[in-house]
């Protein structure tokens, strides 16, 4: 199986802040990689797909990058509603597989 | 707008089965891949199977390989899972996802429903 690791688990941050979150896997993935916000009592919601792609309706402030085994997800002015849990996610082979998460919060 | 509502959670001794269902609109569901996967209590995300749109493809996590089964109802755009032989550690809140376009693009998610473990 493709181990997907994140870190940090949390990180502070301020409104208006850049924050970049790293994400790597066990072996190359090309770029069959996921990224998901998730807020407590909440389904997760998707951001990114395939490393790069902005999902329709999300903020154009969050952007992805990277292929291979190192990504990164990007929230360029970090806003109120963005303090959440973000986990990426391999799709290159089943089982599919999850980041621990990175939790961002004030 | 697409919506996934699961339901047919709830507390079940060691052993036991439950079916869950997920009832899905605004989407063909005839035509999407269906997976379901799961979150234990304060745990990460854990994907657990996968079927394709016309049922002939089903996949699995290791761990629930003979004991769980995937199917699906395209004539009533229905999903199913059925758990056999449950144990502690499938306790978890049970999400039902669409693939967001081809297979591998992403989740579109329900909002989950809880299976717990117990005796």
């Amino acid at each position: 199986d493709i181990q997907m690791t994140q870190s940090p688990s949390s990180l502070s941050a301020s409104v208006g802040d850049r924050v970049t979150i790293p994400c790597r896997a066990s072996q190359p993935i090309s770029n069959y990689l996921n990224w998901y916000q998730q807020k407590p009592g909440k389904a997760p919601k998707l951001l990114i797909y395939a490393a790069s792609s902005l999902q329709s309706g999300v903020p154009s402030r969050f952007s992805g990058s990277g292929s291979g085994t190192d990504f990164t997800l990007t929230i360029a002015s970090l806003q109120p509603e963005d303090f959440a849990t973000y986990s990426c996610q391999q799709s290159y082979s089943t089982p599919f597989t999850f980041g621990p998460g990175t939790k961002v919060d004030i | 707008q697409v919506q996934l509502v699961e339901s047919g959670g709830g507390v079940v001794q060691p052993g036991g089965s439950l079916r869950l269902s997920c009832a899905t609109s605004g989407f063909t569901f005839s035509s999407s891949g269906m997976h379901w996967l799961r979150q234990a209590p304060g745990k990460g995300l854990e994907w657990v199977s996968f079927i394709r749109f016309d049922g002939n493809n089903k996949y699995y996590t290791d761990s629930v390989k003979g004991r769980f089964t995937i199917s699906r109802d395209n004539s009533n755009n229905t999903l199913f899972l059925h758990m056999n032989n449950l144990r502690a550690e499938d306790t978890a809140l049970y999400y039902c996802a669409k693939d967001r376009d081809y297979y591998g693009s992403g989740f579109y998610w329900g909002q989950g429903t809880l299976v717990t473990v117990s005796s």
